[in-house]
């Protein structure tokens, strides 16, 4: 069964550093988004990208970070200067189409964990 | 409270039990969705349910909606001690023409421990 791949699966850097944080998604999905899960915390939405342009984001998704696809099968998040509260599980997510469809099911890869010290 | 709320926070049944988890939301959706997380792990989707529906299965799966209320909810019928993981509630809203724009909300999600 086709599945979302991340890597690396553990990223530990220093304040201040900047990561790039990558994803394979599922090859003929159409929109990507980031996710993700401070420990002991809820899944926050972070950013959705279709047709090579971010659709939506939210608060926390500030000049910090960036998204790209630089490629027809990768889609990454680049943190710039890393923070300690950045700490967190990141998700990555593909669905084929949004609605209320099963096409919109978002499939999650096993995520990152980011450790920033 | 705030979007995709679940209660109980956590529950703790012996094996072959039902384990009933609940959701409750505050703005329109256009669908809620069920996911399954083991600990440290991705999330697995488990079921969607479409807003103008009420009730879906899969296996032993069971998924209510009332958008009257607001609120779902996501039954495991014949509970096994491999069903142990958080679940988690997350809704997609809805615009004004009724389509989703794809994000999910997620709530706080339910710690459920099936005992063998």
């Amino acid at each position: 069964e086709p599945e979302v791949t991340q890597t690396p699966s553990h990223q530990v850097t220093q304040m201040g550093q900047e990561v790039i944080l990558r994803c394979v998604p599922i090859s003929n999905h159409l929109y990507f988004y980031w996710y993700r899960q401070i420990l002991g915390q809820k899944v926050e939405f972070l950013v959705s990208f279709y047709n090579n342009e971010i659709s939506e984001k939210s608060e926390i998704f500030d000049d910090q970070f960036s998204v790209e696809r630089p490629d027809g099968s990768n889609f990454t998040l680049k943190i710039r200067s890393t923070k300690l509260e950045d700490s967190a599980m990141y998700f990555c997510a593909s669905s084929y189409r949004t609605g209320g469809a099963t096409k919109n099911i978002q499939y999650f890869g096993a995520g990152t964990r980011l450790s920033v010290l | 409270s705030q979007q995709g709320e679940e209660d109980p926070q956590a529950l703790s049944i012996q094996e072959g039990e039902n384990a009933t988890m609940n959701c409750s939301y505050k703005t329109s959706i256009n669908n809620l969705q069920w996911y399954r997380q083991n600990s440290g792990r991705g999330l697995v989707h488990l079921i969607l349910i479409r807003s103008n529906e009420r009730e879906k299965h899969s296996g032993r799966l069971r998924v209510t909606l009332d958008t009257s209320k607001k609120s779902s909810s996501l039954l495991i019928t014949a509970s096994r001690a491999a069903d142990t993981a958080s679940y988690f509630c997350a809704t997609a809203p809805s615009n004004a023409g009724g389509t989703s724009y794809g994000k999910l909300t997620f709530g706080q999600g339910t710690i459920l421990t099936v005992h063998p």
